[in-house]
C-alpha cells in the first residue's frame, strides 16, 4: 500500500520562493509525479522524478531522495498565478504501477 | 491538439437516478483513467484502461459503479442508482502508452446527486 503525507496550505509572497514537501511510504518505489491543479480544474503535469537528485524545469524544482521517501517542489520567483494546490503522486510497482496522489499543498501567493 | 475531452461539464441530478459520464481520451493515447475527486479524499483512481481493457477496477467503489471502453476515442462511466455521497468531480485521464507515462486530464465533470 501506499501512504503519501503533504501539509495542507502555505501562503507566501509575489517573487519569493517556497518549498512544498512530500512524504511517502510504498512498497515499490516506481517514480514520483508533481502535478499544479488550479481551483476548480483539472491536475496538469509539472514533474517527474525517478532517480535520487534535483530536477530543475524553469521556475520549478523537484527533489527526490528515495531512502527518505522524501520529495519537494521548489517554486522560485513566485507569481500570483502559482496560487494553486500541489498535488504529489507516487507510483507503487508492486501495485500494478498504480498512482496514489497525496491530497495536495494549497499555495496562496499574496501580492 | 485537443486534449482529454470529457462531458457533462456540470450534472446535477436526484438520489436514485442513473448518471453517465462520457470522455474522450487523446488521439493515441493507449490508457484511460477515470478519477473521483472530494474535499475529504482527495484524488481517487477507479479504474484504468490499457487498450481498451479494463486492466485495473479496484478503486471501483461498489457495483453501482461501471466503466467501459467500446473504442480506443470514448469511455463511460456509469453510476446506477446514484447517492448523495456520489457527489465530486469525476476526472478522465490518459496516458501514451500505460501506468508508467504522464496522464493528461481532462477538465472534469461535477456531479452533484441531492
Amino acid at each position: 500500500g501506499q501512504n503519501i503525507d503533504q501539509p495542507t496550505e502555505m501562503t507566501a509572497t509575489e517573487g519569493a520562493i517556497v518549498q512544498i514537501n512530500c512524504t511517502y511510504q510504498t512498497s515499490g518505489f516506481n517514480g514520483l509525479f508533481w502535478y499544479q491543479q488550479h481551483a476548480g480544474e483539472a491536475p496538469t503535469f509539472l514533474s517527474y522524478n525517478v532517480l535520487d537528485g534535483l530536477e530543475e524545469k524553469g521556475r520549478f524544482s523537484s527533489f527526490l531522495s528515495r531512502s527518505k521517501g522524501y520529495s519537494y517542489l521548489l517554486l522560485k520567483e513566485l507569481q500570483m498565478k502559482d496560487s494553486a494546490s500541489y498535488l504529489c503522486a507516487v507510483r507503487d510497482s508492486y501495485g500494478n504501477n498504480r498512482l496514489a496522489f497525496g491530497k495536495g499543498n494549497q499555495v496562496v501567493v499574496i501580492p | 491538439d485537443a486534449g482529454v475531452i470529457q462531458s457533462p461539464r456540470h450534472e446535477v441530478t436526484e438520489m436514485g437516478q442513473e448518471v453517465t459520464l462520457r470522455c474522450k481520451p487523446i488521439s493515441g493515447h493507449n490508457s484511460l483513467f477515470w478519477y473521483r475527486q472530494t474535499m475529504m479524499r482527495g484524488l481517487e483512481l477507479l479504474i484504468y484502461f490499457n487498450n481498451n481493457v479494463p486492466i485495473d477496477d479496484s478503486g471501483m467503489p461498489e457495483d453501482r459503479f461501471s466503466a467501459k471502453m467500446p473504442n480506443a476515442s470514448f469511455s463511460t462511466l456509469k453510476i446506477q442508482p446514484s447517492e448523495p455521497r456520489d457527489s465530486a468531480v469525476y476526472f478522465c485521464a490518459s496516458s501514451l502508452r500505460d501506468y508508467t507515462d504522464t496522464q493528461y486530464f481532462g477538465p472534469g465533470t461535477r456531479l452533484t446527486v441531492l
